[in-house]
């Protein structure tokens, strides 16, 4: 069964950093790009990130830039998100996703369940 | 950076009903590059549609996208229970980023 498990969410303070995981399994890792979306509460999707198979294209929303940080460790089957610098509008559920192709450029065909990370002092 | 424009924003039909979804791009999508997602109530969004008119696996064929351009529309030919839920356009193939839609929910009237 294709899977895509997040974990690493949690409640921090503004200005704290937090680290994604997502665990790939059922499906052959290192020939896809992934992604990284949330949705604030209440709100729609954003996407947040993209890294194509071999991390050598990625990608990154104007509202993370220069903040976050996305990785992936194909021997792992994982996929990574770093998060500094915090700020309450990064409060969201965030969903690790499977792109169709190598390339962080298409539609997601798999979504995990997602994790939630709270920003609030 | 293409912007998305779903509307209406809700969508109240009775279960049997017709539904049409529309979404709306700032610039030509090449390609047809459009997808539709649908998301229930604490679930992950769910690939309906991909490149426009294309039903991913497992998809009823009540299901059907069309469009081109900037102006794209996913139908549901016949309202099912399980089919009420908020659904998103995504547009794809730009750079690595894909822009989402800000949704229509569909609701039981």
């Amino acid at each position: 069964e294709v899977q895509l498990v997040e974990s690493g969410g949690g409640l921090v303070q503004p200005g704290m950093s937090l680290r994604l995981s997502c665990a790939a399994s059922g499906f052959t890792f290192y020939d896809y790009a992934m992604h990284w979306v949330r949705q604030a509460p209440g709100k729609g999707l954003e996407w947040v990130s993209g890294i194509s198979w071999n991390s050598g294209d990625i990608g990154y929303a104007d509202s993370v830039k220069g903040r976050f940080t996305i990785s992936r460790d194909n021997a792992k089957n994982s996929l990574y998100l770093q998060m500094n610098n915090l700020r309450a509008a990064d409060t969201a559920f965030y969903f690790c996703a499977k792109d169709v192709t190598a390339s962080p450029y298409y539609y997601m065909d798999v979504w995990g369940k997602g994790t939630t990370v709270a920003v609030s002092s | 950076e293409i912007v998305l424009t779903q509307s209406p924003g809700t969508l109240s039909l009775s279960p049997g009903e017709r539904a049409t979804l529309s979404c709306r791009a700032s610039q030509s999508v090449s390609g047809s590059f459009l997808a539709w997602y649908q998301q229930k109530p604490g679930q992950a969004p769910r690939l309906l549609i991909y490149g426009a008119s294309s039903r991913a696996t497992g998809i009823p064929d009540r299901f059907s996208g069309s469009g081109s351009g900037t102006d794209f529309t996913l139908t549901i030919s016949r309202l099912e229970p399980e089919d009420f839920a908020v659904y998103y356009c995504q547009q794809y193939g730009s750079s690595p980023r894909g822009t989402f839609g800000q949704g229509t929910n569909v609701e039981i009237k």
